[in-house]
């Protein structure tokens, strides 16, 4: 397996366009999560989903970010309108049965540069 | 909340050196995850482990659910172990992770 790939890597974007970030799972994993990482906070979990139903988005910082997952294979993340302070790492990671039974895998990162 | 705490923050050490980095956390867990995280790289898991010891090359991981605490070792450490190492924990219900806030390491030819 190809392991969790996101899309795009980096992305450079002008405050107030629309930023949507994608991510594949490994295939067959029944849970899908998205982080943003800072300097400034760390690791910080936004959403996940299992079986594709989003379970717990309380980290979601506001309105401006949304995400969905229409089927197993398929995540996006979006931002609209970003800000400068939206820049950051985002992860995204699938595992199979949760990260409290087994190995949870990490994409490469999306690099998000919002100016 | 599991509230997960890491030590030493940084760690500098000479090639060849057995290394050591402690982690420990507030609430029962049945797993816990050791991350390594390059410098501007993507997060790598190293282990989960739930009990006892697991070994993969020059990596051990322990861990000791009683005392809620688990340790990360390194044998004859090399400088491309220059990494940030993380631990990870369940919180106690849900799916979600608590993260340590890392360990630098750097090893020094």
């Amino acid at each position: 397996d190809a392991g969790v790939i996101q899309s795009p890597r980096h992305e450079v974007t002008e405050m107030g366009q629309e930023v949507t970030l994608r991510c594949k799972p490994i295939s067959g994993h029944d849970y899908l999560f998205w982080y943003r990482q800072t300097m400034m906070r760390g690791l910080e979990l936004l959403i996940y989903f299992n079986n594709n139903v989003p379970i717990d988005d309380s980290g979601m910082p506001e309105d401006r970010f949304s995400a969905k997952m229409p089927n197993a294979s398929f995540s996006t993340l979006k931002i609209q309108p970003s800000e400068p302070r939206d820049s950051a790492v985002y992860f995204c990671a699938s595992t199979w049965g949760g990260p409290s039974r087994n190995t949870i895998y990490f994409g490469e990162g999306s690099w998000l540069t919002v100016v | 909340k599991n509230e997960v705490e890491q030590s030493p923050q940084n760690l500098t050490a000479q090639e060849g050196e057995f290394i050591t980095i402690n982690c420990s956390y507030s609430v029962g867990i049945s797993a816990l995850h050791w991350l390594q995280q390059h410098p501007g790289g993507g997060i790598v898991s190293l282990f989960m482990l739930s009990s006892g010891k697991k070994k993969h090359g020059r990596l051990i991981a322990t861990i000791n659910i009683q005392e809620k605490h688990s340790s990360l070792h390194i044998t004859a450490s090399h400088p491309r172990d220059s990494a940030v190492y993380i631990c990870a924990a369940p919180n106690f219900g849900n799916e979600k992770l608590t993260f340590g806030t890392g360990t630098r390491l750097t090893i020094i030819p």
